[in-house]
């Protein structure tokens, strides 16, 4: 299956520093959703962009969509340690049935 | 709302058994179910698609007899792993669309870690 990749793999901050997850993509979507895994457990939802939409704005989180690239980033504004986790786009493909692509994700370390 | 519960969280099996995990919609009517599997430090991988009262939908290369889909009733979906062996010791987790205006939302159980001993 189609699947998103992530860049970078890994990050490592320090609290209150900004951290920026990439990700690109190979076909039209309907949409593109980003996710937070913490370790050994299932996702939460973040945050959901239409194909129509290019930044989207949700507490520290910021989400931006550029369809003519195929990418999207998210930038998590001012992190916590509570933020560590993996991050993982998820694209809703055109004509997909709905189906959610993964991207290949980012593991977050957020230090104190 | 819209909470999906999967249990169990952790199983340990014996090769050759068979183990069954459930996903049950708590306040809502889950019509589809997706189910994955994750490797460590992997992505989630589409293992297969249910809707209510009718056949699984499965990825190519996932092996239908092997991994069972049952989704009865509006609130339940099953996946019991068949013969499981240590290759099938996986992080699985079930996904339910949840209808909302022009697009839909997923939830997410927290997952089955299965070790095949």
């Amino acid at each position: 299956s189609q699947q998103g990749e992530e860049d970078p793999q890994a990050l490592s901050i320090q609290e209150g520093e900004n951290a920026t997850m990439n990700c690109s993509y190979k076909t039209s979507i309907n949409n593109l959703q980003w996710y937070r895994q913490n370790s050994g457990r299932g996702l939460v939802h973040l945050i959901l962009i239409r194909s129509n939409e290019r930044e989207k704005h949700s507490g520290r989180l910021r989400v931006t969509l550029d369809t003519s690239k195929k990418s999207s980033s998210l930038l998590i504004t001012a992190s916590r340690a509570a933020d560590t986790a993996s991050y993982f786009c998820a694209t809703d493909l055109t004509g997909g049935g709905n189906k959610l692509t993964f991207g290949t994700g980012t593991q977050l370390k957020v230090e104190l | 709302g819209a909470v999906v519960s999967q249990h169990p969280s952790r199983v340990i099996c014996k090769s050759g058994t068979s183990v069954k995990i459930e996903c049950r919609s708590l306040d809502f009517q889950a019509t589809t179910m997706f189910w994955y599997r994750q490797f460590p430090k992997q992505s989630l991988m589409l293992m297969a698609t249910s809707n209510e009262g009718s056949k699984a939908t499965y990825e190519q290369g996932v092996e239908k007899d092997k991994f069972l889909i049952n989704h009865a009733s509006l609130t339940l979906s099953t996946l019991t792993v068949t013969s499981a062996h240590p290759e099938d010791s996986s992080f699985y987790i079930c996904s339910a669309k949840v209808s909302g205006s022009s697009f839909f939302r997923y939830t997410f159980g927290s997952g089955t870690r299965l070790t095949v001993v």
